[in-house]
């Protein structure tokens, strides 16, 4: 089945406790982001990947790692949490080139930095 | 800087009837535009798109549209069922880069 698994789905931890949240595709897509969302401001876009080895920045970048070391991997790094991170969190990939632009998104982590 | 927004935060229709979600966008230079639906637990899921180089798209019933020099996106869904209780999320892309509305929660009434 064509789909984009994360892990952990959910996590508490604590402030300043080092944490990965993995997101895994197997659909051979270029493209895969990470999103926050939060009430009353929707999705937003922390980092994208257009390719193994290339990151950018999305609006809310701060305080988060990725790295795009294979292709089907695209893991999420918080090296110091902090309760402003607590939120929902949704991994995404695309295949460069779809005619309609579209993004399968994984099932999302909740995370909750005490 | 919210550059994507999505004024009515809810909507009800009843079944059978139109439901027109809008949003609106400030940058002229987002070259895909997009809606997703989100059920409570579960990753948004793509419901349709259109290209900055187009004013209409449609996809059984669904229908969006985009209006460049008003800078405003719609979606059309005609008619509405009990399964298209959501919340809808419009998106603007730009390379890759996304930003998304706040979301629009859709109940649909028998």
């Amino acid at each position: 089945e064509a789909q984009v698994t994360q892990n952990p789905r959910y996590l508490i931890t604590v402030t300043g406790k080092k944490l990965t949240v993995t997101c895994s595709q197997n659909m051979n897509h270029e493209y895969m982001s990470w999103y926050r969302q939060d009430p009353g401001l929707g999705l937003r876009q922390i980092y994208y990947s257009m390719n193994v080895e290339v990151t950018d920045k999305g609006d809310v970048p701060e305080g988060y790692k990725v790295s795009r070391k294979e292709k089907r991997n695209f893991p999420l790094i918080l090296e110091s949490p902090s309760p402003n991170q607590t939120s929902l969190y949704f991994c995404a990939s695309r295949r460069t080139g779809d005619k309609n632009n579209e993004q399968f998104f994984g099932p999302g982590t909740r995370l909750t930095v005490l | 800087d919210q550059q994507v927004k999505q004024n009515s935060p809810s909507l009800s229709v009843q079944e059978g009837r139109i439901s027109i979600l809008n949003c609106d966008y400030t940058n002229s230079m987002f070259d895909y535009f997009l809606w997703y639906k989100k059920y409570p637990a579960e990753g948004p899921t793509f419901l349709i798109s259109i290209s900055s180089i187009k004013d209409k798209n449609e996809d059984g019933r669904f229908t969006v549209f985009l209006n460049k020099s008003a800078k405003h996106l719609s979606l059309h869904i005609v008619p509405s069922q009990p399964g298209d209780s959501a919340v809808y999320f419009c998106a603007v892309d730009s390379w890759g880069k996304l930003q998304f509305g706040a979301g629009t929660q859709v109940v649909v009434t028998p």
